[in-house]
Formats: C-alpha cells, sequence, structure tokens
C-alpha cells in the first residue's frame, strides 16, 4: 500500500516569506507527527495530532510554526516569515493507534520536504 | 545535555564486518528503544524494535538493551554495501508517542 507522502518533496524560499508543507498519511493512521531534522542531526520533534486534535505542540520553534490536520487525515506545517535557522528537512510520520504498547505504535516516515532559506 | 547520546561519527567498513553502534540516555522514563535506517534523501525506516532489556535478532541485525546502564546497542552482522546508511537511535516512554533520536550514524560498507 502507499506510505507517507509529503509534498513539496524540495522548497526555496526567500528569507521572510511564508512557507506550507503538506503530509498525506498512510490511510487510517490516526496518529500524526511532524520533527524536523537538522542538517547531520537526528529529527526533533516539533508537534503530534490524534486525529484532528493537536494534542502535542510543544516542539515548535517559534509562534512562527502553524500546523494543523482539520479532517484528521492531510496536515499541513506552515512556517511564516521563514529565517535562515528554519532551513532543514521537515519530516512527518503517521502510526496506526495511540496508547497501545507494541508494533502497532511504529512510526512511518515520509520522504521528507527539504525547505532552504535564501 | 541532549537525553539521548550517540557518538555521531562516520564509520567504514569492508564487506562482511560486523558494525557496531550504540547510543546512551539520560531518561530513565524511556521503555522503548528503536534503530531507524535512513538513506540519503530518504525519510527513516524502522529497522528494530525493542522493550525490554536484553538482545533481540532479525536476521543480520541484533539490537541490545541494558536498562540499567541506559545504554542500548545495534549490530550488524556480514555487512552489506546495501548496509550503507545513516542509523538513528529512538527512544519513547510509556503512552507518550514522541520519540526522542540520536544524532545517527553514517555506516559506509566498502566492497
Amino acid at each position: 500500500g502507499a506510505g507517507v507522502s509529503q509534498s513539496p518533496r524540495y522548497k526555496v524560499a526567500k528569507r521572510g516569506q511564508d512557507v506550507a508543507l503538506r503530509c498525506d498519511p498512510i490511510s487510517g493512521h490516526v496518529s500524526l507527527f511532524w520533527y524536523q531534522q537538522a542538517l547531520g542531526q537526528g529529527p526533533e520533534f516539533l508537534t503530534y495530532f490524534q486525529n484532528e486534535a493537536q494534542l502535542d505542540k510543544s516542539g515548535l520553534p517559534s509562534d512562527r510554526f502553524f500546523a494543523e490536520r482539520p479532517e484528521g487525515s492531510v496536515s499541513t506545517l506552515k512556517i511564516q516569515r521563514t529565517q535562515q535557522e528554519d532551513s532543514a528537512v521537515y519530516l512527518c510520520a503517521s502510526s496506526p493507534t495511540f496508547g497501545l504498547a507494541g508494533l502497532q505504535e511504529t512510526q512511518y516516515f515520509g520522504p521528507g520536504t527539504r525547505l532552504l532559506v535564501l | 545535555q541532549k537525553e539521548v547520546e550517540q557518538d555521531p561519527g562516520p564509520l567504514s567498513v569492508p564487506e562482511g564486518a560486523i558494525v557496531s553502534l550504540n547510543c546512551t540516555y539520560s531518561n530513565s522514563a524511556f521503555q522503548y528503544f528503536m534503530w531507524y535506517r535512513q538513506y540519503s534523501r530518504k525519510g527513516p525506516e524502522l529497522l528494530m524494535y525493542t522493550y525490554s532489556s536484553g538482545n533481540k535478532e532479525d536476521g543480520r541485525f541484533t539490537a541490545q538493551v541494558d536498562k540499567s546502564s541506559k545504554y542500548i546497542s545495534l549490530f550488524i552482522r556480514d555487512s552489506q554495501p546495501s548496509d550503507s546508511a545513516t542509523y538513528l537511535c529512538a527512544m519513547r516512554g510509556y503512552g507518550n508517542n514522541r520519540l526522542a533520536f540520536g544524532k545517527g550514524n553514517q555506516v559506509v560498507v566498502i566492497p
């Protein structure tokens, strides 16, 4: 079946521009995550949705970052007034459930959107 | 100090060698431990998942967890050029889905 897809795959923005990154999770997956991966680093948690509810946004680095998942499926991460330090790969992941131990908790990652802010 | 430490140094090994990777962590709430493999310009893919101290084997891969020492390892036996990738350790607490990752190790297996 189809995995997690993200678009665009690459985005170049001028400093100060707004950008929107899209994530299509695996169909039926309840949980959706956004991570930020800087060059040479591991992914860092940004935010988490359970269906349409944003249950944890503690990882968002500033109020310029905003995420939504209005119908509990597709999610959009928006970055306003982009800065050079926002340059990174933005990864989306989805998982089937929440709260159950085991492989069902596995997070399946998309290929990421590589954002470069000039 | 980060919650998860993974020495990010690149590792170059000849084909057939054993690759040994490890991570340490400071948060005793972490209960579930994973190793992800990430090929260049791709998203991480789950390789191994374990939640108890001890060893878990899957083919050429062995994951080892020592909760008392807060130390996890990944061993790759009979390494192949196709194993060349970045390996990320990740972990989380019970009932908490956010993953904490190490920095990753870039592994190159030379034919």
